[in-house]
């Protein structure tokens, strides 16, 4: 089975600038989180779409949104850069009885 | 709610010696237990779960956790520690019945010294 795949692997943006970011789920997976990773706060949890509709979220401000499409592909999309966003962007699908959730390699974004 | 700590940020060990890597939680009901690793600029590789049953589970890389009901630990053990086991471990726990979401631990840094 393919892994989670997630384009770009990275990116270079100014402040102000709009970004999206791609995820591919594992087949059959219809769970898709986002965490945003960075050295001081850690893993920290964006939120969480299944079958279309976002069914948790954290703590992030409205910059930040997703959607995902009927085939399980998630967008991310993060607007008005700022420089404290450059951070390791993290997916992961989940699926089955226990919801062990599967990482993709993520997307290094910079804001400069 | 639900909480990990990894109490150590940063644990030094030779290569040969036997590696732990500490993990405490807390949560309502029975819990669901995650170890995953990652290594620089990549995403998080899962190495193992405890669901339920034998509390000794083996995972990935000849990597084990120990399930420790009474302490709330988890603790990832391998017996003979290998320079390539160099990288960031994290904890993960979320209730069984509760939220789909883990809530991960800080990470702590493994480095083994050849």
């Amino acid at each position: 089975k393919a892994g989670v795949t997630q384009t770009p692997r990275y990116l270079i943006k100014t402040r102000g600038q709009q970004v999206t970011l791609s995820c591919s789920p594992i087949s059959g997976h219809r769970s898709v989180s986002w965490y945003q990773q960075t050295p001081g706060q850690g893993l920290q949890f964006l939120f969480e779409y299944f079958s279309e509709t976002q069914r948790n979220k954290g703590n992030f401000p409205g910059r930040f949104s997703g959607r995902q499409f009927s085939n399980s592909r998630s967008e991310m999309n993060v607007s008005t850069l700022e420089l404290g966003d450059s951070a390791l962007y993290l997916c992961a699908s989940s699926g089955g009885e226990y919801n062990e959730q599967f990482f993709g390699p993520g997307t290094r974004l910079t804001v400069l | 709610a639900q909480s990990v700590a990894q109490p150590e940020d940063q644990v030094n060990v030779a290569e040969g010696n036997p590696l732990t890597v500490k993990c405490t939680y807390s949560v309502s009901g029975n819990p669901y237990l995650f170890w995953y690793v990652q290594y620089p600029n990549r995403g998080l590789q899962f190495l193992l779960k405890y669901i339920t049953g034998d509390n000794l589970v083996k995972g990935s890389y000849g990597f084990e956790a120990e399930f420790n009901k009474s302490q709330t630990s988890f603790h990832l053990k391998k017996p003979s520690a290998l320079v390539s086991d160099s990288a960031l471990y994290f904890c993960a726990v979320r209730a069984a019945g509760g939220s789909y979401i883990p809530t991960f631990g800080r990470g702590t840094s493994l480095i083994v010294h050849p």
